[in-house]
């Protein structure tokens, strides 16, 4: 039972423009939520966290958008830069903390230059 | 480079075989955690060591175990091995009590 679910197996945006990542959770105890990065050949990297008692957190050109009623939150990129291509994990725990991360399957983003 | 070190990267072995996967983490980190990849599906939960002793268990089947030595570092030891078995497998660490996670790069393992 998958109770992080990305439905976008793959996204292209062009350089410059704006990458928006979706994730949708099931499990309403979730209250910690993590995006990481992966390259090829590289393990992932943690990029952004938000906790529930916020909305939204922002670091830089990211930004990560908590809906708790729809239990949705994405990723905003912008602006996209080809560096930004790799994978992208949404990750979430039941516990603030790094205890039994549950993951997404990863959208693969590519920045079209 | 997060900090954290797997080895061997890639290994290939037949069915019915014992592997060890091993993993270093982060200098003071004490927690190590386990992490299956398979084709196409995300991180799944493996389990989990604090200073040694087991803190979470996840989806881990009985033909594999784990343990965390008194160096901090881990051993991820996969048994009876199957064609479903081939995955990456990735350690991460952490100080115990934050929420960021530090990956290896992963080992690559195919049964063939």
């Amino acid at each position: 039972d998958q109770q992080v679910k990305q439905n976008s197996p793959s996204l292209s945006v062009q350089e410059g423009r704006i990458s928006i990542l979706n994730c949708d959770y099931t499990n309403s105890m979730f209250d910690y939520f993590l995006w990481y990065k992966k390259y090829p050949a590289e393990g992932p990297t943690f990029l952004i966290s938000i906790s529930s008692i916020k909305d939204k957190n922002e670091d830089g050109r990211f930004t990560v958008f908590l809906n708790k009623s729809a239990k949705h939150l994405s990723l905003h990129i912008v602006p996209s830069q080809p560096g930004d291509s790799a994978v992208y994990f949404c990750a979430a725990s039941a516990q603030t903390g790094a205890n039994n991360l549950f993951f997404g399957t990863g959208t693969r983003l590519t920045v079209i230059p | 480079d997060s900090g954290v070190t797997q080895t061997p990267k890639h290994l290939i072995t037949a069915t019915g075989q014992r592997v060890t996967l091993r993993c270093s983490p982060r200098s003071g980190d004490l927690s190590v955690y386990w992490y299956q990849q398979s084709l196409d599906q995300g991180l799944q939960f493996l389990i989990q060591y604090y200073n040694g002793e087991e803190r979470a268990k996840g989806n881990i089947l009985e033909r594999f175990s784990a343990q965390q030595f008194p160096d901090l570092h881990s051993e991820l030891n996969l048994s009876s091995l199957e064609l479903g078995d081939s995955a990456l497998y990735f350690c991460a660490s952490s100080s115990g009590t934050g929420e960021k996670l530090f990956f290896g790069s992963g080992t690559q393992l195919s049964v063939l």
